[in-house]
């Protein structure tokens, strides 16, 4: 595809639930990256993909989040047993590789969560 | 650590004229990245300019300059010619050569554009 996709676009669920977003990255790009926008802040990191492995973990806020990829493609956020505090928009970002400290980040629409 | 600081949520300008965003960083490191995105309601991030830490040239983009002042830690975007379209939020963004890659952001300054 042309950009990064990201699935769904929006999704509400009750307190307690399970959720997977999906991040669907560029062809080609080793480097996938997940933040989280809550209402009116900036982008807080959550984990670093480097092809199917994740050297950074370090932003993932509680064990109720994991992540994983599938290759150097599709990735899938999963937050167990959802919160209220999880609201929020969560963006996926890929790019060439993770090392280039040169090198652009191009992100997806985002999903936007609403936990009732 | 690396923090990023907007210290300005809202600004508002009118359509032709120009408009200043500031934005400040913390950082030990000496080779790094800054970056300016631009996020409209659609919400899609969108990659306005960037700057090397490296090159004493600021950064020019067409209407998207920024005054980089390294021992300031300071990196403003400068916006010349203002559009309606130029309404967005904007991230001032810190990506250091330690952090594999991950984008350090401030809360955002929103711009409004007035006709």
């Amino acid at each position: 595809g042309a950009g990064v996709s990201q699935s769904p676009s929006n999704k509400v669920t009750e307190k307690g639930k399970d959720v997977e977003l999906r991040c669907d990255p560029i062809s080609g790009h080793t480097a996938l990256y997940w933040y989280r926008q809550r209402l009116g802040q900036g982008l807080e990191f959550l984990i670093y993909f480097q092809g199917n492995s994740a050297p950074d973990k370090s932003g993932l806020p509680s064990d109720r989040f994991s992540a994983e990829r599938t290759g150097e493609s599709v990735s899938t956020l999963t937050i167990q047993r959802t919160q209220q505090e999880d609201s929020a928009v969560y963006l996926c970002a890929s790019t060439v590789s993770g090392r280039g400290l040169y090198n652009e980040q191009f992100f997806g629409p985002g999903t936007r969560l609403t936990v009732l | 650590a690396q923090t990023v600081t907007q210290s300005q949520p809202e600004m508002s300008v009118q359509e032709a004229e120009t408009v200043t965003l500031s934005c400040t960083y913390d950082t030990s490191e000496n080779n790094y990245y800054l970056f300016w995105y631009k996020q409209p309601p659609s919400r899609q991030m969108i990659l306005v300019i960037r700057q090397e830490a490296y090159k004493q040239q600021n950064a020019t983009e067409n209407r998207f300059s920024v005054n980089f002042q390294k021992a300031a830690k300071s990196f403003s975007l400068k916006i010349s010619d203002s559009q309606l379209g130029d309404t967005a939020m904007y991230f001032c963004a810190f990506k250091g050569g330690s952090t594999l890659g991950r984008l350090y952001f401030g809360r955002g300054t929103q711009l409004t554009v007035w006709p």
